[in-house]
């Protein structure tokens, strides 16, 4: 069973930083791309960010572009977002999630929530 | 890149059907996209990947009750004998390389 368990959130003053992490499970991680997505209060869900299955290819959206770096650890199946420069704009439920190439996103784990505020 | 566009909202009654559509940008009417089903305090749950011509492949255990169809630009999420677990938030979603569109999301309600 796919398992993606996110953690990191909290609560952070505008300017702030934060981890996010994803454990991944169940699956080949090595073979998938990986996203965030977020939902801010009241809103739909945005693609914040993706990395290709080898790390070699990164998309932002240019919301965070310059803020927010993704990256993954396929040894210890892991997934990462530093959010740097924060605003409060960037308050959301943080979701992590298994991107397939031709088929759309099909797992998601539970999210982690992130507030900016001071 | 392709942008998505869904109602707002939409409500049916227990046990009825209810249609949700979502529209491609133009430009973009061949793209496949995927639903998604998300409730509240809940990780989204992926429903179906569904192809321009109609052709739909339903994600784990989603229920026979939820069934996929297309028309140029439209792609169409239809839920039958509607039950009160159905009450949720339904997203479209599609890609471009590996950039990841969402609809901004239909708020069913069930009656």
């Amino acid at each position: 069973e796919v398992q993606l368990v996110e953690s990191g959130g909290g609560l952070v003053k505008p300017g702030g930083s934060l981890r996010l992490s994803c454990a991944a499970s169940g699956f080949t991680f090595s073979s998938y791309t990986m996203i965030w997505v977020r939902q801010a209060p009241g809103k739909g869900l945005e693609c914040v960010s993706s990395i290709s299955s080898g790390g070699g290819y990164i998309y932002q959206a240019d919301s965070v572009k310059g803020r927010f770096t993704i990256s993954r650890d396929n040894a210890q199946n892991a997934l990462y977002l530093q959010m740097n420069s924060l605003r409060a704009e960037d308050t959301a439920l943080y979701f992590c999630a298994r991107a397939l190439a031709v088929a759309g996103t099909d797992s998601w784990g539970q999210g982690t929530l992130v507030t900016v505020s001071s | 890149q392709p942008v998505l566009t869904q109602s707002s909202s939409a409500s049916a009654s227990l046990g009825s059907s209810v249609k949700l559509t979502c529209t491609l940008s133009s430009g973009h009417s061949s793209y496949i996209i995927a639903w998604h089903q998300h409730q509240p305090g809940m990780a989204p749950r992926y429903l179906m990947k569904l192809e321009g011509d109609g052709t739909y492949n339903k994600g784990s255990g989603v229920p026979d009750r939820f069934s996929g169809s297309s028309s140029g630009a439209d792609r169409y999420l239809t839920i039958s004998n509607l039950q009160s677990e159905d009450e949720a938030d339904y997203y479209c979603e599609t890609w471009d390389s590996d950039t990841r569109v969402f609809g901004g999301g239909t708020k069913l309600t069930v009656l």
